[in-house]
This record gives structure tokens, C-alpha cells and sequence, in this order.
């Protein structure tokens, strides 16, 4: 079983800038996720979609930063503009249940840098 | 509101020797937990899970951790460890109300010493 696939691994943008991730999540799996994660600490959640509505985007910065789940299935998060303080990890997820206590499969990340 | 603490940012271990990884919660009902693991420039991988029952909960790799609600912890063992074991370790509670926001804590760095 593949899993979810992330990408590009790698980004660097000047701020200002917009940047745009791609995520696959694993077949069948009807919840994604999208997670920030700055360095050094852990994931935060930013956006929760089940098939392709929005469950709950309530930490997503929605004056920057938007989301999509066309199909029920791969996801694009964007940021416009982009600032300083985005650089981070994004990382995507996805679980094969509807919500609650359904583990969660991530894939490997996107490592955003902003200059 | 629910939180996740990990108290200790590094932990130093030679290999062969035990390991304990603590996390301490605070939710107000019966938590979900989970521990997850991530190598560097890796994406996490789940270790172990508590929903409800038995306490002592068995993972992968050799990993297990124990959920005491009376002290509101959910600590990750190993009775040894190995160098592959090195990584960053999170602990995470979730739900929350009705909908699905998991919590992550702010992580735990394994160093295994030769």
C-alpha cells in the first residue's frame, strides 16, 4: 500500500512569495490533515478535511493561508503572501476514518524556508 | 482544553539500556493517546495507541507504553534500546468535543550513545 505522498520535499521562497504543497493521501482514506510543524516543536494542526469538506479550520490564518480537497482526494495548501514566520515543516495525513480516534498516516513533509 | 506536556526536550541513552519517555496530559473525559515517531526529515510514524481497556498498551519495534489516569501520564518504554531507535518522539491526545483536534506535545529528541 503506497502511502501518502507529499510534494515538493523542498522549498525556498523569498517572503512575499507564494508557495503552493500537493498531497496524496493514501487510497481510501477519507480525512486529511495538514499540519505546521516549526522547528522544535510538534505539529499544529492547521486544517481537517472529511472527503472534500472542511471539518474544521479553525488555526488555519485565512488571511495567507488557503486549502482545497477537489474530489475527495489530493489536497493543495497554499500560502500568499508568505512571511518570515512560515518557515516550517508541513506535513500531510490521512486516516482512514470519519473523525475521532482514527490514527493518522503522515507523509514525509514539505520543508519550507522563507528568506 | 486539552494539552500534551513532555517535560524533557532530550534524553541521553546508551544502547542496550532501558528507556522511558514520559508524557503527562490534561483533558477532561477519557483521552485518546497515541505516540508517534519521527526520523529526521521524515514524516511520523505511529508507535502505539490507548483508546480504552487494557492499560499496558503493546506498539511496534519493541515499544509500550502504560496510561495512568490517576497521574495523567501515558509513558513510552523500551526495556532496550538500539541505535536505529534515535528520533523524535511525540506524544498526542485527541479528540476534543465533537470533533477531531488532536494535540501534539512539543516532542521529546532520543540520543543513543555506541
Amino acid at each position: 500500500e503506497a502511502g501518502v505522498a507529499q510534494s515538493p520535499r523542498y522549498k525556498i521562497i523569498e517572503k512575499r512569495q507564494s508557495v503552493a504543497f500537493w498531497c496524496n493521501p493514501i487510497s481510501g482514506h477519507a480525512t486529511l490533515y495538514w499540519y505546521q510543524q516549526i522547528l522544535g516543536q510538534g505539529p499544529k494542526l492547521l486544517i481537517q478535511f472529511q472527503n472534500n469538506g472542511v471539518v474544521d479550520d479553525s488555526q488555519l490564518p485565512k488571511d495567507r493561508f488557503s486549502a482545497e480537497r477537489l474530489k475527495g482526494v489530493d489536497s493543495t495548501l497554499k500560502i500568499q503572501p508568505a512571511k518570515l514566520e512560515d518557515s516550517a515543516v508541513y506535513l500531510c495525513a490521512s486516516s482512514p476514518r470519519d473523525r475521532g480516534r482514527g490514527e493518522q498516516y503522515f507523509g514525509p513533509g514539505t520543508r519550507l524556508t522563507v528568506t | 482544553a486539552q494539552s500534551v506536556t513532555q517535560p524533557d526536550i532530550h534524553i541521553t541513552v546508551s544502547e542496550g539500556a532501558s528507556l522511558e519517555l514520559r508524557c503527562n496530559y490534561s483533558y477532561g473525559a477519557t483521552p485518546y493517546l497515541f505516540w508517534y515517531v519521527q526520523s529526521p526529515g521524515q514524516g511520523l510514524q505511529l508507535l502505539l495507541k490507548y483508546f480504552s481497556g487494557d492499560t499496558l498498551v503493546q506498539g511496534i519495534k519493541g515499544f509500550e507504553a502504560e496510561f495512568k489516569r490517576s497521574q495523567s501520564s501515558f509513558n513510552l518504554r523500551k526495556p532496550s534500546v538500539h541505535w536505529s531507535d534515535a528520533a523524535e518522539y511525540f506524544c498526542a491526545v485527541g479528540p476534543s468535543g465533537g470533533s477531531y483536534i488532536p494535540t501534539f506535545g512539543r516532542g521529546t529528541s532520543l540520543i543513543v550513545h555506541p
